[in-house]
């Protein structure tokens, strides 16, 4: 057990408009989702952390209002880019903690945001 | 702040190649450690953990890693590649009681038949 999977796999967007992506864990209950992202040739970087339903927690320097987070049950976690820029363009990946462990997150296929 | 140094960012091997990593990080505390490793074409997995006891903790996979606190290091090892091994190895760590992972920038390695 511990699958989490990302929808869309793959996304190519307009400038200017929103996206969202999907993260479920399929088999287990997540209290706690986080968003990565990640950059060509560089380490994963966090975005935010999330725990279901409070306000998701973001890093120094992620813009919450650009990047929205929903966590609304202990099986989805939502992220809208919303107004995407070229720049976005990036791949995004989430993982997920299960209930009563929260040292080990689980990790999703990632999605990869294309905006032209 | 915590940060984590992988510091080969490219390694090639043939098989039954021994394979050493190395992992430094950046935090005075207590820390988790964590190897994770993604295959070509697949999401990331855990390989291994160190949370405390024994600092010499086996993973899967043929895969063990030493946590050398006084060198603030978390090498992984094996004795003998495969080629499946061909995979980008990333190295993570969790400090105190935050829920927060710090990843390095990953390795690739890339194991010649």
């Amino acid at each position: 057990g511990a699958v989490v999977s990302q929808h869309p796999s793959r996304v190519i967007c307009k400038s200017g408009t929103s996206v969202k992506i999907e993260c479920r864990s399929l088999d287990f209950q997540a209290t706690t989702m986080f968003w990565y992202r990640q950059f060509p040739k560089q380490s994963l970087m966090l975005m935010a952390t999330s725990n279901e339903g409070s306000k998701a927690t973001y890093e120094q320097g992620v813009e919450k209002d650009k990047f929205l987070i929903n966590h609304a049950s202990l099986t989805l976690s939502t992220l809208t880019v919303t107004s995407a820029h070229p720049e976005d363009s990036s791949f995004y990946i989430c993982s997920a903690s299960r209930q009563g462990e929260s040292y080990e997150q689980y990790f999703g296929p990632g999605t990869r945001l294309t905006v032209t | 702040a915590q940060s984590v140094s992988q510091h080969n960012h490219h390694v090639i091997l043939s098989e039954a190649a021994s394979l050493e990593l190395g992992c430094n990080y950046s935090y005075g505390g207590t820390v988790n450690l964590f190897w994770y490793v993604q295959y070509p074409g697949q999401h990331l997995q855990l390989l291994l953990k160190y949370f405390s006891g024994d600092p010499l903790v086996k993973g899967i996979k043929g895969f063990e890693a030493e946590f050398i606190k006084s060198k603030f290091s978390f090498n992984l090892r094996k004795p003998s590649v495969q080629w499946s091994d061909t995979a980008e190895y990333f190295c993570a760590v969790r400090s105190g009681g935050y829920q927060k992972v710090t990843f390095g920038i990953g390795t690739k390695l890339q194991v010649i038949p």
